[in-house]
């Protein structure tokens, strides 16, 4: 069975831009949850999707959004991006939303000049 | 609200010596904990995970660990490392029912010494 996939793997963008990043879930799964880990550090929580709609946010400014579709895909919108965005950022699906192991995708390398 | 320390940001071992990576956690409901493993330029791989039950819990690739309570510890284990446990480590702990979000450690890097 194919893993979390993610698109694209790496994306360089200049401040102030405007990305979006893609996420498909294991076939099954129905929570999707978005993660930023900046060099050096654990990953960062974003946000949570189950069934469409927003279950869980993190510490992240509202150039920050996402959304789930009908087939449980993601993706994540970050504008007005600044240089501190540079990180990878880590999608993990799940089968339901209750305490199921995460399953981490290759996640997608950022970077802002 | 939920916190992991990991000891140790660096922690090199001889290749066959004993692998040890240490995780304290805080919590104020009991926790779901997660060792992860992250190899250059790629995602997080799940080594093994504690829900509830036995303490000990096997993981993948000979690593172990131990939940204790009292001491708000979840060590990572391997008896005898090899080359290709080269790779950063990551604790994480799950709390509050229907919430899925993981809180990480920072990490540990772990060195092999050939």
């Amino acid at each position: 069975d194919a893993g979390v996939t993610q698109s694209p793997t790496h994306l360089i963008k200049t401040r102030g831009q405007h990305v979006t990043l893609r996420c498909s879930p294991i076939s099954g799964h129905k929570s999707v949850s978005w993660y930023q880990q900046v060099l050096g550090q654990g990953p960062q929580f974003i946000f949570q999707y189950y069934e469409k709609e927003e279950r869980g946010r993190g510490n992240f400014p509202d150039r920050f959004s996402a959304r789930q579709f009908p087939n449980y895909s993601s993706e994540l919108n970050v504008n007005a991006l600044l240089l501190g965005d540079s990180a990878l950022y880590l999608c993990a699906s799940s089968p339901s939303r209750v305490r199921e192991t995460q399953y981490f995708g290759p996640g997608t390398r950022l970077l802002v000049l | 609200a939920q916190s992991v320390t990991q000891l140790g940001s660096h922690v090199s071992v001889s290749e066959g010596a004993l692998v040890l990576l240490r995780c304290n956690y805080s919590s104020s409901v009991p926790p779901y904990l997660f060792w992860y493993v992250q190899y250059p330029n790629q995602g997080l791989q799940l080594l093994l995970k504690y829900t509830t039950g036995a303490t000990l819990v096997k993981g993948i690739n000979g690593f172990e660990a131990e939940f204790k309570k009292s001491e708000t510890s979840f060590h990572l284990t391997k008896p005898s490392a090899h080359m290709s446990d080269a790779a950063e480590y990551f604790c994480a702990v799950s709390v509050g029912f229907g919430n899925e979000k993981l809180t990480f450690g920072t990490g540990t890097r772990l060195t092999i010494i050939p």
